[in-house]
């Protein structure tokens, strides 16, 4: 089945702290992995997308990991602000074969603290 | 470019009624998908548009429908709403499929079923 795992479910870390954000998938065939930040109320936006032969992508302050043979991936969030507390989604798609969809994990909730 | 739009932004409804969201993707965008989100559930896939034509589905019943039309503007009926159909329903949309490039998340219409 196709599944998408994040952890930790929330985290609570200081501002100016450094963390990291698992994402371990089943999806398959791999087509690409997207990390999503969501900010309470509004709509996702995407931090990164990989593909197989990419195994790290970075957006500013945002480093993303992708270990394909392992089904795992990361995002490293450095410096933490304020402004990213916000719920952080995996997403994992599969190739296009057929009707294939994206399979969304449930998300990290993530509260920087002054 | 403008981003993705959705109206209503609020709806109020009750028990038994349909209602009927809308949704502008970025122009030149093709593919539009709907997603429910809830907060136990985070975000389950509906249904996606690509070029008038439904291309995939999820699984939800059939009181859920959409459509698409020729500038790409999409709509989502929910009829005979239940208490459960409460949520933040949110459009995307991408250039190509939306298993095959980034997405990008409207603000979202938050439904209030009583």
């Amino acid at each position: 089945k196709n599944q998408v795992e994040q952890s930790p479910q929330s985290l609570i870390i200081l501002e100016g702290k450094n963390c990291t954000l698992q994402c371990n998938y089943t999806v398959s065939p791999f087509s690409n992995l997207r990390w999503y930040k969501q900010d309470t109320g509004r709509g996702p936006v995407s931090l990164t997308i990989m593909t197989f032969s990419e195994n790290t992508k970075s957006n500013g302050r945002y480093t993303a990991t992708l270990d394909a043979d392992t089904k795992q991936s990361s995002l490293h969030i450095t410096a933490s602000q304020l402004s990213d507390s916000a719920s952080y989604i995996c997403v994992v798609s599969a190739r296009n074969t057929g009707f294939q969809k994206l399979v969304f994990g449930t998300g990290t909730r993530l509260l920087v603290s002054p | 470019k403008a981003g993705v739009t959705q109206t209503p932004r609020y709806l109020i409804k009750t028990r038994g009624q349909q209602v009927t969201l809308s949704c502008s993707p970025i122009s030149g965008h093709r593919s539009v998908s709907w997603y429910q989100q809830t907060p136990g559930q985070g975000l389950q896939f509906l249904f996606e548009y690509f070029s008038e034509t439904q291309r995939n589905k999820g699984n939800f019943p059939g009181r859920f429908s959409g459509r698409q039309f020729s500038n790409s503007r999409s709509e989502m009926n929910v009829s005979t709403l239940e208490l459960g159909d409460s949520a933040l329903y949110l459009c995307a949309s991408s250039s190509r499929l939306a298993n095959q490039e980034t997405q990008y998340f409207g603000p979202g219409t938050r439904l209030l079923v009583l």
